[in-house]
């Protein structure tokens, strides 16, 4: 199947301090990516849709001037957390779809396991 | 509103059994149903992905089935390995992916 990477796996940062999280379509161009928050023992949840070389497409309830989404290529779209606090800790998944079809299968990043403390 | 739902939330079996995963959702609009894998801390492994128009998808020991009419999923797995213990997720597309909570799968040697 195809590949999506996302780095880094994990990363611990100081209240106050942004996070950078990027996700890549190795072997197949993505004009469109998802982020993904997981709590635990919780199904994943739709933050975010990223559309290359636009805005992205916020889901409600999630604040987007604190996650800013940048979708600059194919290939690339990086999940920045800003002035992060405790409650932002979780773990953050990015996925893409091969064809940017909607019945396409889904792949699936590694996950960023964010702890803010 | 979509909801997904996979019963059971956990399951304990030993080695070589056979064993069924359920997953049910309300609204039978969907593009397809995709089963994941999640290892603990890891992202999300494709399994299976069947579409709205098709009843079974077969690969190695896991089959996955769909009754789009009655909003039901199945993943069956054929002869357990203690390497097949993660937590399985399913997931209906209606344009985004909708998840279930999963199901924790452990096997036991």
């Amino acid at each position: 199947g195809a590949v999506v990477s996302q780095h880094p796996s994990r990363v611990i940062c100081k209240s106050g301090t942004s996070v950078k999280i990027e996700c890549r379509s190795l072997d197949f161009q993505a004009t469109t990516m998802f982020w993904y928050r997981q709590f635990p023992k919780q199904s994943l949840m739709l933050m975010a849709t990223s559309n290359e070389g636009s805005k992205a497409t916020y889901e409600q309830g999630v604040e987007k001037d604190k996650f800013l989404i940048n979708h600059a290529s194919l290939t690339l779209s990086t999940l920045t957390v800003t002035s992060a606090h405790p409650e932002d800790s979780s773990f953050y998944i990015c996925s893409a779809r091969v064809g940017d079809e909607v019945g396409t299968e889904a792949f699936f990043g590694q996950g960023t396991r964010l702890t803010v403390v | 509103k979509q909801e997904v739902t996979q019963i059971p939330a956990a399951l304990s079996v030993p080695e070589g059994e056979n064993l069924v995963l359920n997953c049910s959702f309300t609204d039978s609009a969907i593009y397809n149903l995709q089963w994941f894998r999640q290892d603990p801390g890891k992202g999300l492994t494709s399994l299976l992905l069947i579409q709205s128009s098709q009843r079974e998808q077969t690969s190695g020991r896991l089959n996955a089935s769909l009754d789009k009419s009655s909003g039901r999923s199945t993943l069956y797995i054929a002869a357990s390995q203690p390497g097949d213990s993660a937590t399985y997720l399913c997931a209906v597309s209606q344009g985004n992916l909708i998840f279930g909570k999963g199901t924790k799968l452990s096997v036991k040697p």
